[in-house]
């Protein structure tokens, strides 16, 4: 079974500043679908950044960018520029491949960071 | 609509009563997905819905719980005779599952917070 590992229960941000959270997984697939989600208190579950593993090229957008370490397993979500809004917990998810077979897209979440931002 | 919608908000109940939770995916969307996230076990999948196909209830902890989806569109998540270890958030989420190879992004609602007393 896939697993996601977020190491870091809390981590803190100057606002402006730059910061980066930890993501590890496991999996025997060759192809899958990485996502990063940011859940503020409003317990909404927002779609921050996703990322192919066929893909060299790490996903940007906007201030949010991955560094995606295929072979380690690694796949952590920096934010630049830090603002208040960004304050919320934030969760690594896996998808496996679509020919893995029926029943098989769920995503396998981590435990999640909450990321606070200091003014 | 324009997003997933999940109703009630908050439902608090009493150890023992059903309750049903309700999950209105996004217009079009052919995936739906039920999810729990509690304090102790974090996010955990529960029943996967896509189209016509039979459902995914890999999740579903007990047979207290079970879902449906009529018309291939709204979906309700019943869970008979709760227990106090049923209290969590749970999550619904659709995606537009056409192509092989897709990302098929999940778009999630607000989520119901069940209280069991």
């Amino acid at each position: 079974a896939q697993t996601v590992t977020q190491s870091q229960p809390e981590m803190s941000v100057q606002e402006a500043e730059t910061v980066t959270l930890s993501c590890t997984y496991d999996t025997s697939e060759s192809d899958y679908y990485l996502f990063w989600y940011k859940q503020p208190p409003s317990r909404q579950m927002i779609l921050v950044i996703r990322q192919e593993a066929y893909k060299q090229q790490n996903a940007t957008e906007n201030r949010f960018s991955v560094n995606f370490q295929k072979a380690a397993k690694s796949f952590s979500l920096k934010i630049s520029d830090s603002q208040l809004g960004d304050a919320a917990m934030y969760f690594c998810a896996y998808r496996p491949p679509t020919y893995s077979g029926a029943g098989s897209y769920q995503l396998t979440f981590g435990k999640g960071t909450k990321l606070s931002v200091i003014p | 609509g324009a997003g997933v919608s999940q109703s009630p908000s908050n439902k608090v109940t009493e150890k023992g009563k059903d309750v049903e939770l309700r999950c209105d995916p996004i217009s079009g969307h052919t995936a739906l997905y039920w999810y729990r996230q509690s304090l102790g076990q974090g996010l955990e999948f529960l029943i996967y819905f896509q189209g016509n196909s039979a459902p995914d209830k890999s999740g579903l902890p007990s047979d207290r719980f079970s879902a449906e989806r009529t018309g291939g569109s709204v979906s309700t998540l019943t869970i008979q005779r709760t227990q106090q270890e049923d209290s969590a958030v749970y999550l619904c989420a659709s995606s537009s599952r056409r192509l092989a190879g897709s990302t098929d992004t999940q778009y999630f609602g607000p989520g119901t917070r069940l209280t069991v007393l």
